[in-house]
């Protein structure tokens, strides 16, 4: 079964905590891509990387970081610095054009 | 700095009605322009998508319009369907840093299809 799966679904976080949210995918795709969803806000890129050991910021990459050590996995961790984390984080992948395709999400709401 | 304004934001349309979302961007740089489909709680689905040499293309239901020399393109939904309610994003994609293509997306526009 070919996809990206995003763990978790939903996650909740105390201020001050870091955490990490999971994206992976089995399509042997080499970019990989974060993105934030806000209501009315569209999608905004957070980190992407084309290559294993190698990504670059985006848009909005503060308070946030990312590690490619294998192919199929770019985990984002969403760090205390961030003061607004509460959104929807979706991850993407492409195999290498400009088409990309999407993981189901992970809801990530600050107590 | 917005490069990729999307409108309406919302849209309600009759079953059977025909639903048209409207984008402009204004990087000439700019060379593949998608559109994805979103669900409450999912993912962004990939449903059509068009390149600035051509003006216009079908699948199905939906079409895209492209005028290159204002800088827009459209969504069409022929015969609307309740099924279609959904959330809507353009965007348009360009080659950036590091070799890779990055995607730049519209505010989206949630359509309300009423039987």
């Amino acid at each position: 079964d070919g996809g990206i799966t995003q763990s978790p679904k939903y996650l909740f976080r105390k201020e001050g905590q870091n955490v990490t949210l999971s994206c992976e995918q089995n399509l042997n795709h080499d970019a990989m891509y974060w993105y934030r969803q806000d209501p009315g806000q569209g999608l905004r890129l957070i980190y992407y990387s084309q290559i294993v050991n190698d990504f670059q910021k985006g848009d909005i990459a503060e308070g946030y970081s990312v590690s490619r050590e294998k192919k199929e996995s770019f985990p984002l961790t969403v760090t205390s610095a961030q003061k607004n984390p509460t959104a929807f984080y979706l991850c993407a992948s492409s195999p290498g054009s400009d088409t990309q395709y999407f993981g189901p999400g992970t809801r990530l709401t600050v107590l | 700095q917005q490069q990729v304004k999307q409108s309406p934001q919302s849209l309600i349309v009759q079953k059977g009605g025909i639903s048209i979302i409207n984008c402009a961007y204004e990087n000439t740089a700019f060379d593949y322009f998608p559109w994805y489909q979103q669900f409450p709680g999912k993912g962004p689905a990939l449903l059509i998508a068009i390149r600035p040499d051509v003006s216009e293309k079908k699948e199905g239901r939906f079409t895209i319009s492209f005028n290159k020399s204002a800088k827009q393109f459209s969504l069409h939904i022929m015969d609307s369907q309740p099924g279609d309610s959904a959330t809507y994003f353009c965007a348009a994609s360009m080659l950036g840093g590091a070799g890779s293509y990055q995607l730049t997306f519209g505010k989206g526009t949630k359509l309300s299809v009423i039987p």
